[in-house]
């Protein structure tokens, strides 16, 4: 049973609009959220977090929004650009488990 | 060099071969993970080590066999492997294991493999 869900395997945007991507939880213990990105042939690269204790952070483009009560996280990123194009995945943590559950990603593509 | 290192990047092997994956941290961490990435599936965390200590198998099968000789390194050897453990293999290190959840983790670049 996954624990965090990521029900869109793909999003196309286009350059200059907007990126909304999102991600589910089930498990009400998590506390801590954060997002990766991976571009194809390297590693996952951290991206933004946020605290079960916040409702939005913002890093320049980039601002992920927890809703708690929904058990619903997504991030946003405005204005998309072309090397944004690359898979992202949601991650989440309980303080008692340390270990981090990530969802199956979503692959952004940007287009021109 | 810096950062996590995977090698080889890419690894085709027989069910009765053996071989090994091996990890390198650059970034002084005390944690180090092998993770695995399947095709549609989520990133599954197969191990932990802190302070070259086992401290985390979630259930993996015995033909996976981590080795962490000093905090710097990290090995996954490999034998007698299915098909269905073709997937992508990733090593990633943080500073500490009991702070990983609040932390960034930091991944190699993984090795893809491919088991025949």
């Amino acid at each position: 049973d996954q624990q965090v869900k990521q029900n869109s395997p793909s999003l196309s945007v286009q350059e200059g609009r907007i990126s909304i991507l999102n991600c589910d939880y089930t498990n009400s213990m998590f506390d801590y959220f954060l997002w990766y990105k991976k571009y194809p042939a390297e590693g996952p690269t951290f991206l933004i977090s946020i605290s079960s204790i916040k409702d939005k952070n913002e890093d320049g483009r980039f601002t992920v929004f927890l809703n708690k009560s929904a058990k619903h996280l997504s991030l946003h990123i405005v204005p998309s650009q072309p090397g944004d194009s690359a898979v992202y995945f949601c991650a989440a943590s309980a303080k008692d488990t340390d270990k981090l559950i990530f969802g199956t990603g979503t692959r952004l593509q940007v287009f021109p | 060099e810096t950062g996590v290192t995977q090698t080889p990047r890419h690894l085709v092997m027989g069910m009765t071969n053996k071989k090994s994956l091996k990890c390198e941290q650059h970034l002084g961490h005390n944690a180090m993970y092998w993770y695995k990435q399947s095709a549609k599936k989520p990133l599954e965390l197969m191990f932990v080590y802190s302070l070259e200590e086992r401290v985390e198998n979630n259930s993996v099968p015995s033909r996976f066999s981590p080795e962490c000789p000093n905090s710097s390194h990290l090995f996954l050897h490999l034998h007698t492997l299915q098909p269905e453990d073709s997937a992508l293999y990733l090593c990633a290190s943080s500073q500490d294991w009991d702070s990983a959840s609040n932390e960034k983790l930091f991944f190699g670049s993984g090795t893809q493999l491919s088991v025949l």
